[in-house]
């Protein structure tokens, strides 16, 4: 059965603290996607970056970066100088590939998030 | 480009009452799900639809809840008769299973509380 534990229930940081979320995956399937989603208060969840399980080359995007570690099957997130905008509940989540060569992504299975605060 | 549409945003209701929410999807997408949000929780998958077949419902509570996507546009959610555990975020959200990635677009949720 596939499962994404996100330990950390909860994280508070001081503005322009560098932050890591933790992102443990469990599946059977050889390939797979992995996924973050930032989730502010206004309720509507934001995709940050899919990633294919083929691909374990770190990523990085302005102040965020991704650890793809299928050893481990860890897929962490790090927000570098955090900002007070930052502040939100973010999901990891992973999904089956489905479709004509395991191209498209099936369902999403989240975790339980972790809810980041950035103090000014 | 519209996003994912869902109305009302909020709902209180009393228990045993039915309840309806709303979904409007990206146009041209033709895969559409329901989550369930409960408080401190991830999404959980209720239904998806392809066009206006429902392919994958194993976890909707059939009991009480029913869906439907008439048209294959957009798709309503009930719930009938409401009790105090449905109190939970329902989020919308849409793909285009013809896109390279199939990514799935979220709408802001409909918040729930049954008293």
């Amino acid at each position: 059965a596939q499962k994404v534990t996100q330990a950390q229930t909860e994280i508070s940081v001081v503005e322009k603290e560098d932050v890591t979320l933790d992102c443990v995956y469990e599946t059977r399937d050889t390939t797979y996607y992995l996924f973050w989603y930032k989730q502010p208060p206004s309720g509507e969840l934001v995709f940050l970056i899919r990633r294919n399980s083929f691909d374990e080359q770190n990523e990085i995007s302005g102040r965020y970066s991704w650890n793809f570690q299928k050893s481990t099957s860890s897929f962490n997130f790090t927000i570098t100088a955090s900002q007070v905008v930052d502040s939100a509940v973010y999901f990891c989540a992973l999904s089956e590939a489905v479709g004509n060569y395991g191209g498209s992504q099936g369902n999403l299975i989240f975790g339980k998030g972790t809810k980041l605060s950035v103090k000014p | 480009e519209a996003g994912v549409v869902q109305s009302p945003r909020y709902k209180i209701i009393e228990k045993k009452q039915p309840v309806a929410f709303w979904c409007n999807p990206i146009s041209g997408h033709n895969t559409l799900y329901w989550y369930l949000q409960n408080l401190g929780q991830g999404p959980e998958l209720l239904i998806r639809y392809e066009n206006e077949e429902a392919v994958d419902d194993s976890q909707l509570p059939k009991d009480r809840f029913s869906a439907e996507r008439l048209k294959g546009v957009d798709s309503t959610l009930k719930i009938q008769p409401a009790e105090l555990g449905d109190s939970a975020v329902y989020l919308c959200a849409s793909s285009d299973r013809g896109s390279p990635y199939n990514e799935q677009f979220f709408g802001p949720g409909t918040r729930l509380t049954v008293l």
